[in-house]
């Protein structure tokens, strides 16, 4: 069955540096959310989308921003990098009809 | 606000123990609940779910109870493999079918042979 799938799977940046991650979500899934996971610690939600449009906005830094396109992928765009925004960022697809969300292997970004 | 707490590891237990691990939750309204199972490097992988009370999610050998009176959703496997060695997230959805998950801490169980 497909997945999620997410791009790149690591990132290396330096401070200071701008990163776009990419997530494209299960065929006809219309609902996507990125969350942040910092070292040993819980995902936390960032934002998400329902068809194109932000549906919900959690802890994400005004540096960075989303967006989902008409094919139904979404991109993170992260600007101005801190060290502290290393982390694994998930993205999630969910089909507007259902309670389950299916998470992407994430992608791992490390800031030097 | 919503909230899940989850019991603290890490867990250590020999292959076939009983495992249980404690999730209790705060929320408005009738979330669904969750257990998310994370293997080492790798992403979040639904393991059971519950969507009401009395609810009883289930899957390879896991299962949880919707307790609504005691607002908890603890986990349980009655005979543990080394491979089930992994952390363990608590979670719960509250706003209906676009809301987003809210985790527990996670819980590091690690099964020795």
């Amino acid at each position: 069955a497909a997945g999620v799938i997410q791009s790149p799977r690591h990132l290396i940046k330096e401070k200071r540096e701008t990163a776009t991650l990419k997530c494209y979500p299960i065929p006809r899934h219309d609902t996507v959310y990125w969350y942040q996971q910092g070292p040993g610690q819980d995902p936390q939600f960032l934002i998400s989308f329902y068809e194109k449009m932000q549906s919900d906005k959690g802890s994400i830094p005004d540096r960075f921003s989303a967006q989902q396109f008409s094919d139904y992928h979404s991109e993170l765009n992260m600007s101005s990098l801190e060290l502290g925004d290393s982390a694994l960022y998930f993205c999630a697809s969910s089909p507007i009809t259902h309670n389950e969300q299916f998470f992407g292997p994430g992608t791992r970004l490390t800031v030097l | 606000g919503n909230s899940v707490t989850q019991m603290e590891g890490p867990v250590t237990l020999s292959e076939e123990a009983f495992l249980t691990i404690n999730c209790t939750y705060t929320a408005t309204g009738y979330p669904s609940l969750f257990w998310y199972v994370q293997y080492p490097g790798e992403g979040l992988q639904l393991l059971l779910k519950a969507t009401k009370a009395d609810d009883k999610g289930s899957n390879k050998g896991f299962e949880a109870t919707y307790r609504k009176e005691t607002t908890s959703f603890h986990l349980e496997k009655g005979s543990v493999q080394v491979s089930d060695s992994a952390v363990y997230f608590c979670a719960l959805k509250a706003g209906g079918s676009q809301g987003n998950l809210i985790f527990g801490k996670g819980t590091k169980l690690s099964v020795k042979p």
